[in-house]
């Protein structure tokens, strides 16, 4: 068990570039997600994938932001036309399906910086 | 709309001097309760799930209890390196709801 790993640690661009970040969730698990963390709160909900099923996405994402995990294995996030507002700690984590709540394992996120 | 309070938003004590975070939530049905611990610049680490009023769980100095509308993690005479934030977490019952909805934890710094 590797963890969850996450590249780039650190992005930094320039206001309206695009950027994608990777993630790798660990190997067994089926389940992964997308969350965003700013300074002082809590992560938020962003995208949620069942294998390769993108299954729920937050209401409040803009559609400059968008994911994929083709053949369920890694996940990328995309946000074009990057704006100072999307700043922040991009997290991914994954789990085994559970009937019973998720045991959610993050990485250690890629921090974006927007200029 | 599922919500999540926690307090205090910081907490300093000293090495040895126990406390309790709490965790004040509303949620349509529960699923599960989280609590996560994260250290500067890591993803959250996972701590505890709770699951229905009265249920308590342990681990080392740390102890997570939980009634209908909140739920309390006990520090027992914390050391230095349990200094972190620590994030509850709660998920709703109902089909197709794979989402956690955090709190904005709770800062907690323990002074040799």
């Amino acid at each position: 068990d590797t963890g969850v790993s996450q590249d780039p640690r650190h992005k930094i661009t320039k206001r309206g570039q695009n950027v994608t970040f990777r993630c790798d969730p660990i190997s067994e698990h089926n389940r992964l997600y997308w969350y965003r963390q700013t300074l002082g709160q809590g992560p938020e909900f962003l995208t949620y994938f069942q294998n390769e099923a993108q299954l729920e996405k937050s209401r409040l994402l803009s559609d400059r932001f968008s994911a994929e995990r083709p053949k369920g294995s890694f996940s990328t996030l995309e946000i074009q036309r990057t704006e100072q507002g999307d700043s922040a700690m991009y997290l991914c984590a994954s789990s085994l399906e559970a009937w019973k709540g998720e045991k959610l394992f993050f990485g250690s996120g890629t921090q974006l910086s927007v200029l | 709309e599922d919500q999540v309070t926690q307090s205090p938003e910081a907490l300093r004590l000293q090495e040895g001097e126990s406390s309790s975070l709490n965790c004040s939530y509303t949620v349509s049905g529960l699923r599960g309760l989280f609590w996560y611990r994260q250290d500067p610049g890591k993803g959250p680490e996972f701590l505890f799930t709770l699951y229905s009023a009265g249920e308590e769980k342990e681990k080392e100095r740390l102890k997570a209890t939980l009634t209908k509308k909140e739920s309390f993690l006990h520090i027992t005479a914390p050391k230095p390196e349990d200094s972190a934030t620590y994030l509850c977490a709660v998920q709703a019952l109902g089909a197709g709801s794979y989402q956690l909805t955090f709190g904005k934890g709770t800062k907690l710094s323990v002074i040799p």
